[in-house]
């Protein structure tokens, strides 16, 4: 089953703007994860933040995370035609190594 | 240093036919996971070992579905007899702290 719930589930913008990503999940978490995947390939991890974290930062990467809410946000900025792929949260449950994911967001990028 | 390795990359078979996937982890990696990840959808762990041991396999369908990782490297999941909606993309990824590692997946198409 699908822990989380990503939103919006497909974005497209032009090259150069911020892209905004959302997540919710249903349970404690040790930390949260968000991966890339390009078309056809594997998943590529590109951030943790751990429960007791609120925001960190990776290059053009920004991530929150609102465990009041149980929800996390990242943000690319200046987006890259490069960066089109589908994004994907995460979440190490308490109690359990093994990643539960949510559905994803779509983004693609028009140069 | 390699990456998760898994072949083969497409399988096309027909139903009730027995299918195999093979992964291969980055070295000195302890643990393997084995994901089922449907079109349109995020991942969704079938077995997690920790070495040769399998310590979380609750989402498996062991009634046609079995892997082993005999030696605590490389591992098979295997299907007998695959069925229509098996068709999916199966990932292997491996992980020595939080951080997992995938590979690129082994496309199943059941006809």
């Amino acid at each position: 089953s699908q822990q989380g719930e990503e939103d919006p589930q497909a974005l497209s913008i032009q090259e150069g703007e911020n892209a905004t990503m959302n997540c919710s999940y249903k349970t404690s978490i040790n930390n949260l994860q968000w991966y890339r995947q390009n078309s056809g390939r594997g998943l590529v991890h590109l951030i943790l933040i751990r429960s007791n974290e609120r925001e960190k930062h990776s290059g053009r990467l920004r991530v929150t995370l609102d465990t009041s809410k149980k929800s996390s946000s990242l943000l690319i900025t200046a987006s890259r035609a490069a960066d089109t792929a589908s994004y994907f949260c995460a979440t190490a449950n308490t109690g359990r190594r093994a990643l539960t994911f949510g559905s994803g967001t779509r983004l693609q990028v028009q140069p | 240093e390699a990456g998760v390795v898994q072949s083969p990359r497409y399988k096309i078979i027909e139903k009730k036919q027995p299918v195999a996937f093979w992964c291969n982890p980055i070295s000195g990696h302890n643990t393997l996971y084995w994901y089922l990840q449907n079109l349109g959808q995020g991942p969704e762990l079938l077995i997690r070992y920790e070495n040769e041991e399998a310590v979380d396999d609750s989402q498996l369908p062991k009634d046609r579905f079995s892997a082993e990782r005999l030696k605590g490297v490389d591992s098979t999941l295997k299907i007998q007899p695959a069925e229509l909606g098996d068709s999916a993309v199966y990932l292997c990824a491996s992980s020595q702290g939080e951080t997992q590692y995938f590979g690129p997946g082994t496309r199943l198409l059941v006809l």
